[in-house]
Protein backbone atom coordinates (compact mmCIF):
# COMPACT_ATOMS: atom_id res chain seq x y z
CA UNK A 1 0.00 0.00 0.00
CA UNK A 2 2.12 2.85 -1.15
CA UNK A 3 -0.57 5.57 -0.87
CA UNK A 4 -0.08 8.74 -3.39
CA UNK A 5 3.22 8.48 -5.52
CA UNK A 6 4.08 11.14 -7.29
CA UNK A 7 7.12 11.03 -10.38
CA UNK A 8 9.89 12.82 -10.86
CA UNK A 9 10.92 13.77 -7.59
CA UNK A 10 13.32 16.49 -8.58
CA UNK A 11 13.17 18.14 -12.87
CA UNK A 12 15.15 20.92 -14.08
CA UNK A 13 13.52 22.35 -17.31
CA UNK A 14 14.38 25.53 -19.76
CA UNK A 15 11.99 28.16 -19.95
CA UNK A 16 9.15 27.29 -22.85
CA UNK A 17 9.61 23.88 -22.49
CA UNK A 18 6.81 21.39 -20.90
CA UNK A 19 6.65 18.48 -19.24
CA UNK A 20 3.55 16.50 -17.17
CA UNK A 21 3.87 15.31 -13.34
CA UNK A 22 2.34 11.99 -12.28
CA UNK A 23 0.59 10.92 -9.39
CA UNK A 24 -1.54 8.01 -8.68
CA UNK A 25 -2.89 6.48 -5.64
CA UNK A 26 -3.98 3.07 -4.30
CA UNK A 27 -6.04 3.99 -1.80
CA UNK A 28 -9.42 4.05 -3.45
CA UNK A 29 -10.04 7.50 -2.85
CA UNK A 30 -12.27 9.89 -4.89
CA UNK A 31 -11.08 13.18 -5.10
CA UNK A 32 -7.75 14.28 -5.97
CA UNK A 33 -5.42 17.96 -5.95
CA UNK A 34 -2.44 19.11 -7.13
CA UNK A 35 -0.99 22.45 -4.85
CA UNK A 36 2.13 24.43 -4.95
CA UNK A 37 4.45 25.28 -2.00
CA UNK A 38 6.80 28.27 -2.35
CA UNK A 39 9.34 29.42 -0.07
CA UNK A 40 7.94 30.96 2.70
CA UNK A 41 3.91 30.24 1.78
CA UNK A 42 1.64 28.15 2.21
CA UNK A 43 0.17 25.31 -0.28
CA UNK A 44 -1.92 26.89 -3.23
CA UNK A 45 -4.28 24.77 -4.63
CA UNK A 46 -3.98 24.78 -8.69
CA UNK A 47 -6.56 22.24 -9.84
CA UNK A 48 -8.49 19.83 -8.08
CA UNK A 49 -10.57 16.48 -9.12
CA UNK A 50 -14.14 15.75 -6.77
CA UNK A 51 -13.89 12.81 -8.57
CA UNK A 52 -13.46 10.90 -11.71
CA UNK A 53 -14.46 12.23 -14.78
CA UNK A 54 -14.28 16.19 -13.45
CA UNK A 55 -11.68 19.22 -13.07
CA UNK A 56 -11.64 22.33 -11.64
CA UNK A 57 -9.66 25.18 -11.26
CA UNK A 58 -8.24 26.03 -7.72
CA UNK A 59 -6.14 29.60 -6.61
CA UNK A 60 -3.51 29.53 -9.21
CA UNK A 61 -4.52 27.80 -12.33
CA UNK A 62 -3.20 29.76 -15.22
CA UNK A 63 -0.29 28.00 -16.93
CA UNK A 64 -1.41 24.49 -16.45
CA UNK A 65 -3.40 21.89 -16.92
CA UNK A 66 -4.76 18.68 -15.81
CA UNK A 67 -6.39 15.22 -16.78
CA UNK A 68 -8.19 12.98 -14.90
CA UNK A 69 -6.81 9.64 -16.23
CA UNK A 70 -9.20 7.41 -14.15
CA UNK A 71 -9.80 6.93 -10.78
CA UNK A 72 -6.67 6.57 -9.23
CA UNK A 73 -4.13 8.95 -11.55
CA UNK A 74 -3.94 12.84 -11.83
CA UNK A 75 -1.49 14.30 -14.06
CA UNK A 76 -0.63 17.74 -14.15
CA UNK A 77 0.69 19.78 -17.34
CA UNK A 78 2.67 22.62 -17.70
CA UNK A 79 2.91 23.50 -21.61
CA UNK A 80 5.27 26.26 -21.87
CA UNK A 81 7.20 26.77 -18.60
CA UNK A 82 8.28 30.17 -16.96
CA UNK A 83 10.87 30.76 -14.06
CA UNK A 84 7.56 31.83 -12.16
CA UNK A 85 6.59 27.91 -12.08
CA UNK A 86 9.58 27.05 -10.51
CA UNK A 87 8.18 25.34 -6.92
CA UNK A 88 7.41 22.02 -5.02
CA UNK A 89 4.33 20.41 -6.45
CA UNK A 90 2.08 18.10 -4.04
CA UNK A 91 -0.32 15.49 -5.11
CA UNK A 92 -2.99 14.68 -2.55
CA UNK A 93 -6.06 12.42 -2.32
CA UNK A 94 -8.68 12.11 -0.16
CA UNK A 95 -12.43 10.36 0.70
CA UNK A 96 -14.41 13.52 1.37
CA UNK A 97 -17.49 11.43 2.12
CA UNK A 98 -15.89 9.79 4.90
CA UNK A 99 -14.35 13.38 6.16
CA UNK A 100 -10.95 12.35 6.17
CA UNK A 101 -7.95 14.90 5.63
CA UNK A 102 -5.33 14.32 2.86
CA UNK A 103 -2.77 12.10 1.73
CA UNK A 104 -0.18 13.81 0.51
CA UNK A 105 2.73 12.28 -1.78
CA UNK A 106 6.35 13.36 -1.53
CA UNK A 107 6.47 15.98 -3.85
CA UNK A 108 8.14 17.32 -6.88
CA UNK A 109 10.97 19.89 -6.52
CA UNK A 110 10.47 21.62 -10.55
CA UNK A 111 13.37 24.27 -11.24
CA UNK A 112 12.72 26.51 -14.42
CA UNK A 113 15.53 27.91 -15.62
CA UNK B 1 -13.28 32.85 -1.56
CA UNK B 2 -12.46 31.05 1.74
CA UNK B 3 -9.61 33.91 3.95
CA UNK B 4 -7.51 32.06 6.53
CA UNK B 5 -4.75 33.15 8.15
CA UNK B 6 -2.52 31.90 11.15
CA UNK B 7 -0.79 33.11 13.82
CA UNK B 8 1.55 33.95 14.97
CA UNK B 9 4.04 33.07 11.70
CA UNK B 10 6.68 32.36 14.02
CA UNK B 11 6.91 30.35 17.32
CA UNK B 12 9.92 30.00 19.36
CA UNK B 13 9.40 27.81 22.96
CA UNK B 14 11.36 25.95 25.33
CA UNK B 15 11.33 22.69 25.55
CA UNK B 16 8.48 21.00 28.18
CA UNK B 17 6.56 24.68 27.85
CA UNK B 18 3.16 24.76 25.77
CA UNK B 19 2.49 26.11 22.06
CA UNK B 20 -0.70 27.54 20.75
CA UNK B 21 -1.58 28.27 17.18
CA UNK B 22 -4.58 30.44 16.16
CA UNK B 23 -6.48 30.08 12.40
CA UNK B 24 -9.15 32.72 11.30
CA UNK B 25 -11.35 31.61 8.72
CA UNK B 26 -14.13 33.68 6.37
CA UNK B 27 -16.41 30.69 5.28
CA UNK B 28 -19.11 30.50 7.73
CA UNK B 29 -20.52 27.40 6.20
CA UNK B 30 -16.61 25.92 6.80
CA UNK B 31 -17.29 22.23 8.42
CA UNK B 32 -13.61 20.21 8.56
CA UNK B 33 -11.01 21.78 10.38
CA UNK B 34 -7.96 19.91 9.83
CA UNK B 35 -3.82 21.29 11.19
CA UNK B 36 -1.09 19.73 9.54
CA UNK B 37 2.56 19.44 10.46
CA UNK B 38 5.57 19.67 8.04
CA UNK B 39 8.97 18.78 8.63
CA UNK B 40 11.85 20.43 6.79
CA UNK B 41 11.91 18.67 2.89
CA UNK B 42 8.96 16.54 3.62
CA UNK B 43 5.39 16.22 3.30
CA UNK B 44 2.52 17.98 5.04
CA UNK B 45 0.67 15.03 7.08
CA UNK B 46 -2.40 15.42 9.24
CA UNK B 47 -2.22 15.44 13.00
CA UNK B 48 -5.39 16.37 14.28
CA UNK B 49 -8.59 17.24 12.71
CA UNK B 50 -12.25 18.26 13.84
CA UNK B 51 -15.56 18.76 12.84
CA UNK B 52 -18.07 21.37 13.33
CA UNK B 53 -20.31 19.11 15.39
CA UNK B 54 -17.49 19.07 18.05
CA UNK B 55 -16.00 21.63 20.11
CA UNK B 56 -12.41 20.22 21.70
CA UNK B 57 -10.62 17.22 20.18
CA UNK B 58 -7.31 15.79 22.23
CA UNK B 59 -5.09 13.21 20.66
CA UNK B 60 -2.20 12.74 23.75
CA UNK B 61 -0.03 16.25 23.56
CA UNK B 62 -1.92 18.03 20.66
CA UNK B 63 -5.56 19.36 21.13
CA UNK B 64 -7.83 21.48 18.84
CA UNK B 65 -10.08 23.56 19.53
CA UNK B 66 -13.10 25.15 17.57
CA UNK B 67 -15.23 28.58 18.20
CA UNK B 68 -17.53 28.49 15.30
CA UNK B 69 -19.40 31.62 16.29
CA UNK B 70 -15.59 33.72 16.12
CA UNK B 71 -14.93 31.78 13.20
CA UNK B 72 -11.61 30.46 14.63
CA UNK B 73 -9.68 27.07 15.75
CA UNK B 74 -6.28 26.46 17.36
CA UNK B 75 -3.74 24.07 17.62
CA UNK B 76 -2.44 23.09 21.45
CA UNK B 77 0.85 21.46 21.74
CA UNK B 78 1.25 21.02 25.36
CA UNK B 79 4.82 19.64 27.06
CA UNK B 80 6.62 20.25 23.47
CA UNK B 81 9.36 18.40 21.93
CA UNK B 82 12.58 19.36 20.02
CA UNK B 83 10.60 17.05 16.95
CA UNK B 84 7.84 19.45 17.43
CA UNK B 85 9.50 21.85 15.33
CA UNK B 86 8.31 22.30 12.07
CA UNK B 87 5.68 24.32 9.85
CA UNK B 88 2.47 24.06 10.98
CA UNK B 89 -0.99 24.95 8.87
CA UNK B 90 -4.19 25.16 9.13
CA UNK B 91 -6.46 23.72 6.26
CA UNK B 92 -10.24 24.55 6.81
CA UNK B 93 -12.90 23.54 4.50
CA UNK B 94 -15.57 25.34 3.46
CA UNK B 95 -18.98 24.17 2.05
CA UNK B 96 -17.89 22.76 -1.69
CA UNK B 97 -17.78 20.36 -3.72
CA UNK B 98 -14.73 17.94 -4.00
CA UNK B 99 -13.56 18.40 -0.31
CA UNK B 100 -10.71 21.34 -1.53
CA UNK B 101 -8.87 22.45 1.52
CA UNK B 102 -7.45 26.24 1.25
CA UNK B 103 -4.20 26.37 3.24
CA UNK B 104 -3.20 29.31 5.90
CA UNK B 105 0.38 30.74 5.61
CA UNK B 106 1.75 28.81 7.83
CA UNK B 107 3.41 28.90 11.39
CA UNK B 108 6.98 28.06 12.06
CA UNK B 109 7.72 26.24 15.20
CA UNK B 110 11.05 26.04 17.01
CA UNK B 111 11.55 24.48 20.05
CA UNK B 112 14.38 24.87 21.55
CA UNK B 113 16.17 21.99 23.86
Amino acid sequence: NAGVTQTPKFQVLKTGQSMTLQCAQDMNHNSMYWYRQDPGMGLRLIYYSASEGTTDKGEVPNGYNVSRLNKREFSLRLESAAPSQTSVYFCASSEVDRGRGYTFGSGTRLTVV
Amino acid sequence: GENVEQHPSTLSVQEGDSAVIKCTYSDSASNYFPWYKQELGKRPQLIIDIRSNVGEKKDQRIAVTLNKTAKHFSLHITETQPEDSAVYFCAPRGNNQGGKLIFGQGTELSVKP
